[in-house]
């Protein structure tokens, strides 16, 4: 079936540091490829998005590329906040419609 | 504001006594579904909903009950609760699933406490 390995955590980064959590997916045919946030004591929040191969989906200083040779939709940021800190996930939509796959989730500090 | 409204936001209860969890989206999303949240178990799909009338189990559906009688609204029924069945629950909702899917919209989450 569909999976979701990510980078383990804690994260712990300075702020303005760079940033890199990795994601790697096992699927069938070609999901649709997800990152949500979720801040403390509240719901995850979609933070992007790419439904093909060489999509880049951004938002928010963040980006992620779609990378289909590589199963991998690493989300990255150049220069961190500490209103980054966070619990982040990858996910992806497959082909089976009813389930949506999630990774462990990557809980990332920065510090000022 | 489109948004997914869950209730209570907390809840503490007492073992065997029945409890429902309402969710409710106004974006007229077709797709709706239940996630429970534990430390070091990520997020688990309970049930989920394709329309109305129309639901389906997830990956931990003991225990739990759903109906679907209208398009916005999704509850979800304890019947007996138990220990084991303390969480953080979240509802979500989407427009589109499956390949091509657009996301999730989730709520703010009920944190349940069964004693």
């Amino acid at each position: 079936g569909d999976s979701v390995t990510q980078m383990e955590g804690p994260v712990t980064l300075s702020e303005e540091a760079c940033l890199t959590i990795n994601c790697t997916y096992t699927a069938t045919g070609y999901p649709s490829l997800f990152w949500y946030v979720q801040y403390p004591g509240e719901g995850l929040q979609l933070l992007l998005k790419a439904t093909k191969a060489d999509d880049k989906g951004s938002n928010k200083g963040f980006e992620a590329t779609y990378r289909k040779e590589t199963t991998s939709f690493h989300l990255e940021k150049g220069s961190v906040q500490v209103s980054d800190s966070a619990v982040y996930f990858c996910a992806l939509s497959g082909t089976n419609a009813g389930k949506s796959t999630f990774g462990d989730g990557t809980t990332l500090t920065v510090k000022p | 504001e489109a948004q997914v409204t869950q209730n209570p936001r907390y809840l503490i209860t007492v073992t065997g006594k029945k409890l429902t969890v309402t969710c409710s989206q106004n974006m007229n999303h077709e797709y709706m579904s239940w996630y429970r949240q534990d430390p070091g178990l990520g997020l688990r799909q309970i049930y989920y909903s394709m329309n109305v009338e129309v639901t389906d189990k997830g990956d931990v559906p003991e225990g739990y009950k759903v109906s679907r009688k209208e398009k916005r609204n999704f509850p979800l029924i304890l019947e007996s609760p138990s220990p084991n069945q303390t969480s953080l629950y979240f509802c979500a909702s989407s427009q589109r699933v499956g390949t091509g899917s657009n996301g999730y919209t989730f709520g703010s989450g009920t944190r349940l406490t069964v004693v």
